[in-house]
């Protein structure tokens, strides 16, 4: 069965200052992996997603990310965040067939002025 | 071009009613699947229907049933409510030969 663990329930960060938000996945094949992003009351948006080639992926916002098959882990990065990056942050797995997503439980992001 | 719309927003049940959601899938998808968010949590499958046929189920009992309409739109119907169905209700769609999902803003649904 396929899960996500994201580690960091809640995260704080200064405006300006770099971000990290870390997942782990249990997968028995290659994974396709996915990074969303919540803001309150609102749904999901795609940030970036990993299908093949290239570990190192760019998304929207100047967010990235980055697989690593040794580690299991797809962590989030942008190298200066600003005040609307508060949210939440949701890393999600699939397999090469079908559709359905698993999601983790999601990291909350605080930015301080 | 619209994404993908829900309907409606916010509704208040009480145990044992039964509710109906709605899903306008986005121009040209033809899969839609609903997830469950309960607060605090990262959103569950629930089901995925495609060429209006149940494709997919995830861990969710019977009460929970679906249908797809020919212009691809979507219907989540939950019965017999309970206070832990209170949840936000989330619609994707997607291309069948392509997978990426766009979510819908969800429907929240809370059961007194």
């Amino acid at each position: 069965a396929q899960s996500v663990t994201q580690p960091d329930i809640h995260i704080t960060v200064s405006e300006g200052a770099s971000l990290e938000l870390r997942c782990n996945y249990s997968y028995g094949a290659t994974p396709y992996l996915f990074w969303y992003v919540q803001s309150p009351g609102q749904g999901l948006q795609l940030l970036l997603k990993y299908f093949s080639g290239d570990t190192l992926v760019q998304g929207i916002k100047g967010f990235e990310a980055e697989f690593k098959r040794s580690q299991s882990s797809f962590n989030l990065r942008k190298p200066s965040v600003h005040w609307s990056d508060a949210a939440e942050y949701f890393c999600a797995v699939r397999g090469a067939a079908g559709n359905k997503l698993t999601f983790g439980g999601g990291t909350r992001v605080l930015v301080k002025p | 071009d619209a994404g993908v719309t829900q309907s409606p927003t916010h509704l208040i049940k009480t145990r044992g009613q039964q509710v109906t959601l709605r899903c306008s899938p986005k121009s040209g998808h033809d899969t839609v699947s609903w997830y469950q968010q309960a607060l605090g949590q990262g959103p569950q499958f629930i089901f995925q229907y495609y060429e209006e046929e149940e494709r997919q189920r995830g861990n969710f009992p019977d009460r929970f049933s679906g249908h797809q309409f020919p212009n691809y739109s979507s219907e989540l119907n939950v019965n017999a409510l309970l206070l832990g169905d209170s949840a936000l209700y989330l619609c994707a769609s997607s291309l069948a030969s392509t997978g990426e999902l766009f979510f819908g803003e969800g429907s929240r649904l809370t059961v007194l």
